[in-house]
């Protein structure tokens, strides 16, 4: 069990950029959670998966954002056209559980973006 | 009217004494409830998760549930400077299928 790994660990970009964060799961779990945090704020939920399936993404979020997660194993979270507004850490989380209860998440380390 | 609401903080206790977290969350439907920990720059990690009313202990902590009055609570015995840290409540719905959302955290500072 290596854990949740996200890459990169930071990123810098100019307004306007795309940019694609990766995300591998621990390799059993078969739910997976995009989340951004501002500083002083808590998680806000982007979207998730279950297996390869995007079961719901926030309506908060632009058509800018798509994430994807081919065959239900890593996923990527692209930003189009970025914005100032978009700095925040992403972080991903997976999860083993596929019924009601315990949805223990496991979080990575984060993507750390900022936007110039 | 947001989905979980926590005071910000800071909450400032010490050293020895009973911490109090509270939460309240607006979905009547929500069925399961949890404690995050989140250590300043690092992710959070869960430590407490309960689903039945009442109260759900684990070590110092324990975790308070009145689905009635949509509250939660997390108390911290004996509190520790290690216990100083963001803490954060979240819930997931009733369906299987549920996103679990994130309040906005509590900081709390554990003094000497």
């Amino acid at each position: 069990d290596t854990g949740v790994s996200q890459d990169p660990r930071h990123k810098i970009t100019k307004r306007g950029q795309n940019v694609t964060f990766r995300c591998d799961p621990i390799s059993e779990h078969n739910r997976l959670y995009w989340y951004r945090q501002t500083l002083g704020q808590g998680p806000e939920f982007l979207t998730y998966f279950q297996n390869e399936a995007q079961l719901e993404k926030s309506r908060l979020l632009s058509d800018r954002f798509s994430a994807e997660r081919p065959k239900g194993s890593f996923s990527t979270l692209e930003i189009q056209r970025t914005e100032q507004g978009d700095s925040a850490m992403y972080l991903c989380a997976s999860s083993p559980q596929t019924g009601v209860a315990n949805e223990k998440l496991f979080f990575g380390s984060g993507t750390q973006l900022s936007v110039l | 009217q947001k989905e979980v609401e926590q005071n910000s903080g800071p909450l400032s206790v010490p050293e020895g004494a009973i911490a109090s977290l509270n939460c309240t969350y607006s979905d009547r439907g929500s069925q399961s409830f949890f404690w995050y920990r989140q250590y300043s720059g690092k992710s959070p990690e869960l430590i407490m998760s309960i689903y039945s009313n009442g109260d759900k202990e684990d070590g110092r902590f324990t975790a308070q549930l009145n689905k009635a009055s949509q509250y939660v609570s997390l108390l911290i015995r004996d509190s520790q400077p290690s216990d100083s840290a963001t803490y954060l409540c979240a819930f997931a719905g009733y369906s299987s299928a549920s996103k679990i959302i994130f309040g906005s955290g509590t900081r709390l500072s554990i003094r000497p």
